[in-house]
């Protein structure tokens, strides 16, 4: 049964901070990973998707890395803006339509 | 409207009544899902609906009935709940496409049961 851990469950940075989140899964058989934000209260929006070929994938001040042989993921932000301050899933796709969600990572940003 | 709405945002519920939340998805998507959110817990799948066909139900209790009547529109229908199922409810679709596959997700239904 696959599993995905997320570390740290919270962190708190100054604004302006470089900052990695990490997610392991414990089964390498995975189609994609994707990386969400979650405000409070809201729904996910999807961040990055890395397909299982992929390195990495990058979208503006955000990037992913995947390495699925050891059954890691790190989403690295850089410069961090108060708007950044969010929950962060993680989540893995293997067979079926089926994803599996870290805890995530609640990260503040302040000012 | 866009992208994927829920109805309604927030209810409140006794143990003995029934009640249906409501998902629309306008993304032309072929797959609709629901999700149950609890606090300190990881985001939990409920039902996976393929072409409106149902293609996984994740031993979900029979209090909770989903409905999908066509391609756009998926229901959960509630019968007495309980306590322990108050919790956030999202749904969520995608359009199935091999790995490259993105579920898009509606701002949910915030439930709670007295």
């Amino acid at each position: 049964k696959q599993e995905v851990t997320q570390i740290p469950a919270a962190l708190s940075v100054p604004e302006g901070e470089n900052l990695v989140l990490n997610c392991s899964f414990t089964d390498s058989a995975i189609y994609n990973l994707q990386w969400f934000r979650q405000d409070p209260g809201k729904g996910l929006t999807s961040l990055l998707l890395i397909q299982s070929s992929q390195r990495e994938q990058t979208s503006g001040r955000l990037n992913a890395s995947l390495d699925k042989s050891s059954g890691r993921s790190t989403l690295y932000i850089a410069a961090s803006q108060p708007g950044d301050s969010a929950t962060y899933l993680c989540a893995v796709r293997g067979g079926s339509e089926k994803l599996v969600f870290g805890k995530g990572t609640k990260l503040t940003v302040n000012p | 409207e866009t992208g994927v709405t829920q109805t309604p945002r927030h209810l409140v519920m006794g143990m003995t009544n029934k009640k249906s939340l409501k998902c629309e998805q306008h993304l032309g998507h072929n797959a609709m899902y629901w999700y149950k959110q609890s606090a300190k817990k990881p985001l939990e799948l409920m039902f996976v609906y393929n072409f409106k066909e149902q293609t996984e139900n994740n031993s979900v209790p029979s209090r909770f009935s989903p409905e999908c009547p066509n391609s756009s529109h998926l229901f959960l229908h509630l019968h007495t709940l309980q306590p322990e199922d108050s919790a956030l409810y999202l749904c969520a679709s995608s359009q199935l496409r091999g790995d490259q596959e993105t579920q898009y997700f509606g701002p949910g239904t915030r439930l709670l049961v007295l």
